[in-house]
């Protein structure tokens, strides 16, 4: 069985930098074609792909947030940790991780952590 | 930055048949571009229904089904039940990034 777990601060205030990190288990990340990858969605919007990481270390962002998230990895520890910096109010979202298999297939996700962006 | 396009709302009737696309402001969209499906119910997180195009997964109920469709990705629930009533949004994956649409609010009425 896979689960996944978010963890990381409920609030930051603007300019400051995010850091989550997602707790799973029920796979590992040092398996061919295996990966994590963050989304978010903000109050009452669509979902937003943020970034991936692959059990080979190949990490793919976002292209109008890749100056600001950082994904890595710690397989011995089962997590995968995003870093966002210059924190927006406008960040303010859920922010999810999920399990990728066969390199592009979504399949289990996290419950989600609402970060709140506020001074 | 690639936008992709699925119809805001739509509206069926129990036991119908309705079909939400997924447009891309690339071109058409093809089986290369690995489209993934998910359902959201409000206050949950998404759940996966369709990857590469048209493969379910173990938990995917029979009456959803994923094709390509005149260039875009497509999602067809075939006698739609009551707890299909939920947001719809599709993944496609670009240069090995991610870009949702917007989102298919499915109305069961």
């Amino acid at each position: 069985q896979i689960t996944l777990k978010e963890s990381g601060p409920t609030l930051v205030k603007p300019t400051q930098t995010l850091t989550l990190t997602c707790t799973f288990s029920g796979f590992s990340l040092s398996t061919n074609g295996v990966g994590v990858t963050w989304i978010r969605q903000p109050p009452g919007k669509a979902l937003e792909w943020l970034a991936l990481i692959y059990w080979d270390d190949d990490k793919r962002y976002s292209p109008s947030l890749k100056s600001r998230l950082t994904i890595t990895k710690d397989t011995s520890k089962n997590q995968v940790v995003l870093t966002m910096t210059n924190m927006d109010p406008v960040d303010t979202a859920t922010y999810f991780c999920a399990h990728v298999t066969t390199v592009t297939t979504v399949t289990d996700w996290g419950q989600g952590t609402l970060v709140t962006v506020s001074s | 930055q690639t936008v992709v396009t699925q119809e805001p709302s739509l509206t069926v009737s129990p036991g119908g048949t309705v079909t939400l696309t997924c447009a891309s402001s690339a071109g058409a969209v093809t089986s290369s571009f690995y489209p993934n499906w998910f359902q959201q119910k409000p206050g949950q997180a998404p759940r996966a229904l369709i990857y590469s195009t048209s493969k379910k997964h173990s938990w995917t109920p029979a009456r959803f089904s994923g094709s390509l469709l005149g260039g875009k990705a497509a999602l067809t629930l075939s006698g739609v039940q009551p707890e299909d009533e939920a947001e719809y949004y599709c993944l496609i994956y670009y240069s090995g990034a991610g870009v949702f649409g917007g989102g298919t609010k499915l109305t069961v009425l």
